[in-house]
């Protein structure tokens, strides 16, 4: 099946900080990604829908500054938290929907971010 | 407004049956989804169905889905410890967004 990694796995970083998370399709271009945030013991909640070449939209209350979206290829998106706090600690993943697929996204590994 | 509801915990012997529900709001949902998210993972995507089909079955997995009651299914066979994780159920709406429920822990006694 389709693969999307994701990088770093695991970020610890300083309130005020700006921290980048790649999410990556390994063996297919993917023109639309999405990007999730997870808190413990809860659901997925869907943050942004990214498509290649144009901006994200945002879900509502998603602070469009603060998490910036960036879909630069067919294989790759970024988020970055900007001056990040610790109440944007959290997991977040990411997925990629082949442009074929009508059913299918494949999601990442997810991304740890710890803010202290 | 959209919505997917699931128990939050289920517990079950080696060996036997699972079946975790969940329900949803979204009449117009074209697609429902059951995934597997293990500790610290991504989650992994396990089965599928059409909103027209009643029924999907796939080695240890059958999903049932009632349309009318919009209520979903999943029952895993022979359940093992390794099935042990967290499952989520989602549904792709009319808009064509993915609505997560907040996922059913199972947990396998040996």
């Amino acid at each position: 099946g389709a693969v999307v990694s994701q990088h770093p796995s695991r970020v610890i970083c300083k309130s005020g900080t700006s921290v980048k998370i790649e999410c990556r399709s390994l063996d297919f271009q993917a023109t639309t990604m999405f990007w999730y945030r997870q808190f413990p013991k809860q659901s997925l909640m869907l943050m942004a829908t990214s498509n290649e070449g144009s901006k994200a939209t945002y879900e509502q209350g998603v602070e469009k500054d603060k998490f910036l979206i960036n879909h630069a290829s067919l294989t790759l998106s970024t988020l970055t938290v900007t001056s990040a706090h610790p109440e944007d600690s959290s997991f977040y993943i990411c997925s990629a929907r082949p442009p074929e697929s009508g059913a299918e996204q494949f999601f990442g590994p997810g991304t740890r971010l710890t803010v202290l | 407004g959209e919505d997917v509801e699931q128990s939050l915990f289920l517990s079950v012997r080696e060996g036997d049956s699972s079946v975790i529900n969940c329900t949803y709001t979204d009449s117009s949902s074209t697609y429902l989804y059951w995934y597997k998210q293990e500790p610290g993972a991504g989650l992994q995507l396990l089965t599928y169905i059409f909103s027209n089909m009643d029924m999907k079955q796939d080695q240890r997995l059958t999903v049932l889905l009632n349309k009318k009651d919009k209520h979903l299914s999943l029952r895993i066979a022979d359940t093992q410890t390794g099935d042990s994780a967290i499952y989520f159920c989602a549904e792709k709406t009319g808009g064509f967004k993915t609505i997560f429920g907040a996922g059913t822990r199972l947990f396998v006694k040996a």
